[in-house]
């Protein structure tokens, strides 16, 4: 059974730029949800997707935006990057209608 | 906004001592409570977790205590190991919801 992946581990960008993580959900999982943890603090919700639609979004600005693909991957799009977006962004698989989250190793994302 | 509120922000214990994490929320409609441990560096790993129609849930060294009149749930780790030591957080799920709301997390440091 192979686990939560992330790409990239680490990423530096410049305030203004695009950013796409990667996530691969965990075998058998058909739902991803995305969080954003700040340095010391807790992860907080961004959104959920499944079948390929948001399943659900936290309180995150439209600049935050994702896909999920037939194989049930994941991608997080964040445009116009501010300094307060450097963060670990964490990815987790489930399945849906369960509330057991597995997450990924996480990219840490700097914003310059 | 429903919350999830985590004490303390750090605890040190020594070697074969006992940790105790504790958490308390607010919204009766929450109905999963999971632990999660993270390592400096990776993402967040499922340690143990509980519903509010048990009191005590117990795997190996990890024991969780449930109050659901108080609305407090905590963590107990017994023979506490300096491998143990990582940063912990208590999270909640909201009934019907998609989404873990967590805690501010407790950072444990246990000397050898």
């Amino acid at each position: 059974e192979t686990g939560v992946t992330q790409s990239p581990t680490h990423l530096i960008k410049t305030r203004g730029q695009q950013v796409t993580l990667r996530c691969s959900s965990q075998s058998g999982h058909n739902t991803v949800s995305w969080y954003q943890q700040a340095l010391g603090q807790g992860p907080q919700f961004i959104f959920q997707y499944y079948r390929e639609e948001e399943n659900g979004r936290g309180n995150f600005p439209p600049r935050f935006s994702g896909l999920q693909f037939p194989n049930y991957s994941s991608e997080l799009n964040v445009n116009a990057l501010e300094l307060d977006d450097s963060a670990l962004y964490l990815c987790a698989s489930s399945l849906v209608g369960e509330e057991t989250q597995y997450f990924g190793p996480g990219t840490r994302l700097l914003v310059l | 906004q429903q919350q999830v509120k985590q004490s303390p922000q750090s605890l040190i214990v020594q070697k074969g001592g006992i940790s105790i994490i504790n958490c308390a929320y607010e919204n009766t409609a929450f109905d999963y409570f999971p632990w999660y441990q993270q390592f400096p560096g990776k993402g967040p790993a499922l340690l143990i977790a509980i519903r509010p129609d048990v009191s005590e849930k117990k795997e190996g060294r990890f024991t969780i205590s449930f109050n659901k009149s108080a609305k407090q749930f905590s963590l107990h780790i017994m023979d506490s190991q300096p491998g143990d030591s990582a940063t912990y957080f208590c999270a909640a799920f909201p009934d019907s919801s998609y989404k873990l709301i967590f805690g501010s997390g407790t950072r444990l440091l246990v000397r050898p």
